[in-house]
């Protein structure tokens, strides 16, 4: 059966210093991977997608990139964290078109 | 411009009734429409979907329905359980795209 593992599961950083959250997906091949975010009032915000190996769409211009350096991994980073990227980071897969996505447990990032 | 939108943020029910959480969206291509269920810091959990070639799909208490022309679908729980207090969001997705839209959910709490 597949499985998505995402962390850490919280994390508190200075404003300015890097990020990077880790997703990987086991149990299947070539699935599309997501990265979206919950602020509050604001539900669950699409913030980059990805289709294959070194493909990446970008929803939202912002502080933040995402990388798959690998089949199932999936990277989200910043070069210099901003307060406003505070929130609840959500990994995201699914296999096939027309499937539902399967998400990770989220990261809880504070930006001190 | 949100796209799919769930009007009420809050909704209480007493054990043993019904539930009707409501989704109304705006966009016409949309022809998936999915519904999670979040507890506190974890990640949304798959419940039930519907594609628009359908105006109801059922699975245990949870039923789904779908009305094309009003842009709106609901989710039926029944009977609600204390258990199923919990986020609830809707999500929409057009063929052939990778995104999928989320609501802003709606905060479920089962009165025992």
């Amino acid at each position: 059966s597949q499985t998505i593992h995402q962390w850490p599961a919280t994390l508190v950083q200075p404003v300015g210093s890097p990020l990077s959250l880790e997703c990987t997906v086991e149990g299947t091949s070539n699935p599309n991977l997501y990265w979206y975010r919950q602020a509050a009032g604001r539900g669950l915000q699409l913030l980059f997608y990805s289709v294959g190996i070194g493909q990446i769409s970008s929803e939202v211009p912002q502080n933040l990139s995402a990388s798959r350096p690998q089949d199932r991994q999936f990277i989200l980073s910043s070069k210099k964290l901003l307060l406003s990227d505070s929130g609840f980071y959500l990994c995201a897969w699914r296999e096939n078109l027309g499937d539902a996505l399967h998400f990770g447990n989220g990261t809880r990032l504070t930006v001190t | 411009d949100q796209q799919v939108k769930q009007n009420s943020p809050s909704l209480s029910v007493q054990e043993g009734r019904i539930s009707i959480l409501n989704c109304d969206y705006t966009n016409s291509m949309f022809d998936y429409f999915l519904w999670y269920k979040k507890y506190p810091a974890e990640g949304p959990t798959f419940l039930i979907s519907i594609s628009s070639i359908k105006d109801k799909n059922e699975d245990g208490r949870f039923t789904v329905f779908l009305n094309k022309s009003a842009k709106h679908l609901s989710l039926h729980i029944v009977p609600s359980q204390p258990g199923d207090s919990a986020v609830y969001f809707c999500a929409a997705s057009a063929q052939g795209t990778y995104k999928y839209i989320f609501g802003t959910g709606t905060r479920l709490k089962v009165l025992a």
